[in-house]
């Protein structure tokens, strides 16, 4: 069963900074894994979808890595803006499933 | 223009009601999911149908029970609603057949059983 970990949960950082959001996953048979994000009252925003023969797909100030034999993907975010504000969800799939199984998310606050 | 639309965005009902939930997709897209997020922020799983198939059922009580008219609607029907079932719930689609499975999702429906 696949579970899925964000760290942190949340982060407050001041507009400019440069941020790395972790996510940990427990099941590697993975061929994928999006990154979404949530603003508050709304539905999810899909970000960047990486696939498992690669190992970084860039959109932008975003870059998510993933490395599947470690269970870990990153999403980075370059000169963060207040707009960026919001919180960001990582999916992987069940192994061998089309079923996505989202982590808690990690909420971030970029303050100007 | 928009391209997951769900009716209604709000809905405060009482314990014991049938209600549904409508979501609609202008994509064309061939797979629409169900998704639940409680109150602390989870969001799960709960149907998703391809091409008006069920392909996944996750352990949901039988009293939700999802229709797919066609492969551009796909709507949530509950009945003998619950306090638990209060939540908002998200209707998404993706085109399984592209290969990349990328999920779009629709703005929520926001269920509240008092």
């Amino acid at each position: 069963k696949q579970e899925v970990t964000q760290i942190p949960a949340a982060l407050s950082v001041p507009e400019g900074e440069n941020l790395v959001l972790n996510c940990s996953f427990t099941d590697s048979a993975i061929y994928n894994l999006q990154w979404f994000r949530q603003d508050p009252g709304k539905g999810l925003t899909s970000l960047l979808l990486i696939q498992s023969s690669q190992r970084e797909q860039t959109s932008g100030r975003l870059n998510a890595s993933l490395d599947k034999s470690s269970g870990r993907s990153t999403l980075y975010i370059a000169a963060s803006q207040p707009g960026d504000s919001a919180t960001y969800l990582c999916a992987p799939p069940q192994g061998g499933s089309e079923k996505l199984v989202f982590g808690k998310g990690t909420k971030l606050t970029v303050n100007p | 223009d928009t391209a997951v639309s769900q009716t209604p965005k709000y809905l405060v009902t009482q314990m014991g009601n049938d209600k549904s939930i409508k979501c609609e997709q202008n994509l064309g897209h061939d797979t629409m999911y169900w998704y639940k997020q409680d109150s602390k922020k989870f969001l799960k799983i709960m149907f998703s149908y391809n091409n008006k198939e069920l392909i996944i059922n996750e352990t949901v009580p039988n009293r939700f029970s999802p229709k797919s008219p066609d492969k551009a609607h796909l709507n949530l029907h509950i009945n003998s609603l619950e306090l638990g079932d209060s939540a908002v719930y998200f209707c998404a689609s993706s085109n399984i057949g592209s290969g990349a499975n990328v999920l779009t999702f629709g703005a929520g429906s926001r269920l509240t059983v008092l």
